[in-house]
């Protein structure tokens, strides 16, 4: 079945350090690839997605590349901070026309840890 | 205040004894999902709903039911409850039109004994 592989699933970096983390999917009609932070005892939130159309995307300290090729996406923290230590998930989906890109499939996640 | 609401938050309950969580949101998306949580697993879609009386399974959909008879409500239901249900469960909803972000909500951590 599909499946989305994450590595590594412990990291951590010091402070100002920068953090990657990559994931690998299995199927190639994926077309939509978010990235969600788990802060301890909370819910997940999106953090940043990318679509198959683009290569990369960025927002401030945070980051996304896609190879669609290799079937393989990461996501970049730079100058890490302690408030970016989470569990990071990134997930992939393809748009169906009953379920849009509801059909979502997780990695098993990393856990971030930023030391000051 | 836009959300999505689950309850209960905690539940511990003995093997067979039929439970229902229920979600909530007040966003009017037209998809909402399940998930659980396991550790080493990430979170795994159990099922999914692109609007009402539409339903479709995820990943993980042994063993758990749902209904979606109003586009706020998609309530969570587990027949027969097996200690391998043990877990946290979320619900989550999104929207096309808000840019599929899934909004989760707070989490249900259910212990079956």
């Amino acid at each position: 079945g599909e499946n989305v592989e994450q590595h590594p699933s412990t990291l951590s970096v010091q402070e100002g350090d920068s953090a990657v983390i990559k994931c690998t999917y299995s199927d190639s009609a994926s077309n939509y690839f978010p990235w969600y932070k788990q802060e301890l005892g909370k819910r997940p939130q999106l953090i940043i997605d990318i679509r198959s159309n683009v290569g990369e995307k960025k927002d401030q300290r945070i980051a996304v590349t896609l190879n669609k090729t290799a079937k393989h996406f990461s996501l970049h923290i730079t100058e890490t901070q302690p408030e970016d230590s989470a569990v990071y998930f990134c997930a992939a989906s393809r748009w169906t026309f009953s379920g849009g890109y509801n059909k979502l499939i997780f990695g098993a996640g990393t856990r971030l840890a930023v030391h000051p | 205040e836009a959300q999505v609401t689950q309850n209960p938050r905690y539940l511990i309950t003995v093997t067979g004894k039929k439970l229902t969580v229920t979600c909530s949101q007040n966003m009017n998306h037209e998809y909402m999902s399940w998930y659980r949580q396991d550790p080493g697993l990430g979170l795994r879609q159990i099922y999914y709903s692109m609007n009402v009386e539409v339903t479709d399974k995820g990943d993980v959909p042994e063993g758990y039911k749902v209904s979606r008879k109003e586009k706020r409500n998609f309530p969570l239901i587990l027949e027969s409850p097996s200690p391998n249900q043990t877990s946290l469960y979320f619900c989550a909803s999104s929207s096309w039109t808000a840019g599929n972000e899934q909004y989760f909500g707070p989490g249900t951590r259910l212990t079956v004994t």
